[in-house]
């Protein structure tokens, strides 16, 4: 395996379930990030990990709880969901030259997302 | 603020040449990406320009004006294979990213 590999690739979930995505980078980089992606919108970051730590929120619902628990692995736990939720969820990975930081040398490593349908 | 354009879609016709614009708004500037993204896969980096001037790599060229707050990516000799969606994003100055909303490019033959 090469880059970035998500799991499942499509999931469709009722409102009461829970369930997780799974994310595993190949690559030795030491951050990991979550993205959504919905049509005909921005990109929007969901988590950051940076050495290991949780370095940012964009107030996100608590629905959505991440866990990197290695620099190569990252899970978006599900919960609860609304059907707005449904999108693209990415993952990315990238290589910060500097702790807490990410230079604008730090390419974005994306996986082919997982597809989200919440009914 | 931050603010981040490009067009929703464009046509062009394979072995023609095509740009596509980014503009954008921002009080600190770290550099500009453009990613292509063909659909059901991940986003892939196409190039990074951070000073001003024009940046090429084979058939695609990045152009960067920080003064204009302005960039295009340019594609040449467009192959059927060059129709997916190309997003602009700009690292702002607390090293962001702030993403357009992506230009979804159609090749007709």
């Amino acid at each position: 395996e090469t880059g970035v590999t998500q799991t499942p690739r499509h999931l469709v979930m009722g409102m009461t379930n829970k369930k997780s995505l799974k994310c595993e980078q190949h690559l030795g980089h030491n951050a990991m990030y979550w993205y959504k992606q919905s049509a005909k919108k921005p990109l929007e970051l969901m988590f950051v990990y940076n050495f290991k730590e949780q370095t940012e929120n964009n107030s996100v619902p608590s629905r959505f709880s991440p866990e990197c628990p290695n620099s190569s692995h990252l899970f978006l736990h599900l919960h609860t969901l609304q059907p707005e939720d449904s999108a693209l969820y990415l993952c990315a990975s990238s290589q910060d030259e500097e702790q807490g930081t990410t230079s604008g040398a730090n390419v974005l490593t994306f996986g082919a997302g997982s597809r989200l349908t919440v009914l | 603020g931050q603010n981040i354009d490009q067009p929703t879609e464009m046509t062009a016709t394979e072995g023609a040449i095509v740009q596509i614009n980014c503009t954008y708004q921002t009080s600190g500037f770290n550099g500009l990406f453009w990613y292509q993204q063909h659909a059901g896969e991940a986003p892939t980096f196409l190039s990074y320009n951070v000073l001003d001037g024009l940046e090429e790599k084979g058939r695609f060229s990045s152009f960067l004006s920080r003064s204009k707050g302005y960039s295009y990516l340019l594609l040449k000799e467009l192959q059927m294979k060059d129709s997916a969606s190309y997003l602009c994003a700009y690292m702002d100055s607390n090293y962001q990213l702030i993403w357009g909303a992506g230009t979804k490019l159609i090749i007709k033959p």
